[in-house]
């Protein structure tokens, strides 16, 4: 099993430009998560899902939407990017039956906003 | 409100001395605690539960409900344990989890 992967790993944007990453899992998880991982700032949700074709909003949603049209794929996509928006971000997922207590994590994609 | 905090950015201490990694939590009712553990170039991982009551690789961590903390700790501290620590609570509805800033560790000899 590949666990969680994320693509791409590093990307470069400018201000105004959009995006999708893409996060995948073969794990049959029910629940997915992004984050974002900031200097100081520690780990922020920015929306989760539940199960496929759920959403939801967590700490840190502004510019940022998410689809889960696939349970084993939760997109997050930033429509127009802004340099506040470079970060580290985390896709993870947890068991389908023991909720949200042991989530597994991507391997992060570095994102530049210039 | 549900809130985690965890006051040290930075922790630095030698090999062998104990270690403490201080976390508070707010919250009403039970809390679900959590420690998880990001490793130089490695994913952020489960480290232990607090229902668990395990010590995994040397760190326990006890749940002091009058104190609202939930502080990991180690008697001995190794080079290998040097790393970001975070804690965490699980939210009221049980659908994610509420992290705090995080603690760098290092351990050096």
């Amino acid at each position: 099993n590949a666990g969680v992967t994320q693509t791409p790993k590093f990307r470069v944007l400018k201000t105004g430009q959009s995006m999708t990453l893409l996060c995948a899992q073969d794990m049959n998880h029910e629940y997915m998560y992004w984050y974002r991982q900031d200097p100081g700032m520690g780990l922020r949700l920015i929306h989760y899902s539940v199960g496929e074709g759920t959403t939801a909003k967590g700490e840190v949603p502004d510019g940022y939407n998410v689809s889960r049209l696939k349970k084993q794929n939760f997109l997050l996509g930033l429509e127009s990017a802004a340099p506040s928006q470079t970060s580290v971000y985390f896709c993870a997922s947890s068991y389908p039956n023991t909720g949200a207590e042991e989530q597994f994590f991507g391997p992060g994609t570095r994102l530049t906003v210039l | 409100a549900q809130r985690v905090t965890q006051p040290e950015k930075l922790l630095s201490v030698f090999k062998g001395a104990p270690v403490e990694l201080k976390c508070n939590y707010s919250y009403s009712g039970s809390p679900e605690l959590f420690w998880y553990v990001q490793y130089s170039r490695q994913r952020l991982q489960l480290l232990l539960r607090h229902i668990s009551r395990e010590s995994i690789k040397g760190f326990t961590a006890d749940l002091n409900k009058g104190e609202t903390s939930f502080h990991l700790k180690k008697p001995f501290a190794q080079e290998e344990d040097s790393a970001m620590y975070y804690c965490a609570l699980l939210n009221q509805a049980g659908t994610a989890l509420i992290f705090g800033k995080g603690t760098t560790l290092s351990v050096s000899s």
